[in-house]
């Protein structure tokens, strides 16, 4: 089985941008999570999508938001870009409904904001 | 590309050595708790779980043991590898979700 893909793998975007990120779970996962990764704060969750329903959400402001389409790809949008978001964003997929918690991370999304 | 941070605890282990790993986690209402290791340029990769009505787990090479009373929880390899050196996160959520509290994460360094 394929694993998680992210796309693109490395962006640069200037301050008040906005930007979308892409996750590809794997081949039957429904559950897609996103998290932030920083030096400074560690690994934060952001939100989870099931089924095309955000179903948790994590302490970030309105600016970030997602989606999920019905093959369970998953994507994220972060407008109005500021230098506090340049980060590794990480997706990882679930089976979900299997009774296990095993999340499956992908390779990230490298942003960098100017 | 590097992707955690650059002063994170480091634990110094000689190959061959067994190595632990601890964790404080914050939630004493947490029913899931999960390893990860990370190495540069890639994300996390499931270790080993363990559910709050356990005290201890095994998988290859690895045990997990977890302490509700302290809310601590710990990561033992055994006769650790170089390719065992990565970041280690330990991560705290409940059940029913994928909503997951990660740790600041342990640099290990295997030592030849």
């Amino acid at each position: 089985k394929a694993g998680v893909t992210q796309t693109p793998r490395y962006l640069i975007k200037t301050r008040g941008q906005q930007v979308t990120l892409s996750c590809s779970p794997i081949s039957g996962h429904r559950s897609v999570s996103w998290y932030q990764q920083t030096p400074g704060q560690g690994l934060q969750f952001l939100f989870e999508y099931f089924s095309e329903t955000q179903r948790n959400k994590g302490n970030f402001p309105g600016r970030f938001s997602g989606r999920q389409f019905s093959n369970s790809r998953s994507e994220m949008n972060v407008s109005t870009l500021e230098l506090g978001d340049s980060a590794l964003y990480l997706c990882a997929s679930s089976p979900s409904g299997t009774g296990s918690h095993e999340q499956y991370f992908g390779p990230g999304t490298r942003l960098t904001v100017t | 590309g590097e992707s955690v941070g650059l002063h994170l605890p480091t634990l110094s282990v000689q190959e061959g050595d067994n190595s632990i790993i601890n964790c404080a986690y914050s939630n004493s209402a947490s029913d899931y708790f999960i390893w990860y290791k990370q190495e540069s340029g890639k994300g996390p990769q499931f270790i080993i779980d363990i559910r709050s009505n356990m005290d201890k787990r095994q998988g290859q090479r690895v045990t997990v043991l977890l302490n509700k009373t302290v809310k601590h929880l710990s990561l033992q390899i055994a006769a650790t590898q170089p390719g065992d050196s990565a970041v280690y996160f330990c991560a705290e959520g409940g059940s029913g979700t994928y909503k997951y509290i990660f740790g600041t994460g342990t640099r290990l360094k295997v030592l030849a």
